[in-house]
């Protein structure tokens, strides 16, 4: 499958810094996108950015997607105790042999943002 | 509001007494899906359904059940439970195939001893 891996699998930074999540995936995708889960709660959709992107902004986040890398990344910019979460990519996945359309997802990078 | 809910949130059981968790959504949609989430391994496809009356299997089916008898529910069906199926579960529902936006319950945490 072409699951998505994110990088670092944690992260700890200070309240107001910018926090940089990576995304690598192994076949070629439709879409990407980026969802938000706190502890033990539904993931929330935050964005989602085309084959045909190249970046993507959304408040105060920021994708990027290199289709030639096969990688993306988040941004978030000016961060807040708030943002406090776990951050996961999602890739499209189509099997040819049962038609199955899905999404696959990466394990996810724990963001801890330090009041 | 429009939302997906499911129902228990928690669960402890024991091994092999049955159980279902409910899954409801009130978008319209026609797709929906179950995964469960464990440690180091991110979220994985249990089942799917394109649309009533149609569901399939995703990555991880062995040992569950569902159905699709009417558009908003989607239950998940164990039917004799194993420890090794303690997890969190969520379902998901979309308004086009399975690879747009997804939109998640809140959860439910079964605890199989």
């Amino acid at each position: 499958s072409q699951q998505g891996e994110e990088d670092p699998q944690a992260l700890s930074i200070q309240e107001g810094e910018n926090a940089t999540m990576n995304c690598s995936y192994k076949t070629s995708i439709n879409n990407l996108q980026w969802y938000r889960q706190n502890s033990g709660r539904g993931l929330v959709h935050l964005i989602l950015i085309r084959s045909n992107e190249r970046e993507k902004h959304s408040g105060r986040l920021r994708v990027t997607l290199d289709t030639s890398k096969k990688s993306s990344s988040l941004l978030i910019t000016a961060s807040r105790a708030a943002d406090t979460a776990s951050y996961f990519c999602a890739t499209d996945f189509y099997s040819m042999d049962t038609g199955r359309r899905a999404l696959t997802f990466g394990s996810g990078t724990r963001l801890q943002v330090q009041p | 509001e429009a939302q997906v809910t499911q129902n228990p949130r928690y669960l402890i059981t024991v091994t092999g007494k049955k159980l279902t968790v409910t899954c409801s959504q009130n978008m319209n949609h026609e797709y929906m899906s179950w995964y469960r989430q464990d440690p180091g391994l991110g979220l994985r496809q249990i089942y799917y359904s394109m649309n009533v009356e149609v569901t399939d299997k995703g990555d991880v089916p062995e040992g569950y059940k569902v159905s699709r008898k009417e558009k908003r529910n989607f239950p998940l069906i164990l039917e004799s439970p194993s420890p090794n199926q303690t997890s969190l579960y969520f379902c998901a529902s979309s308004s086009g195939s399975g690879t747009d936006t997804q939109y998640f319950g809140p959860g439910t945490r079964l605890t199989v001893l």
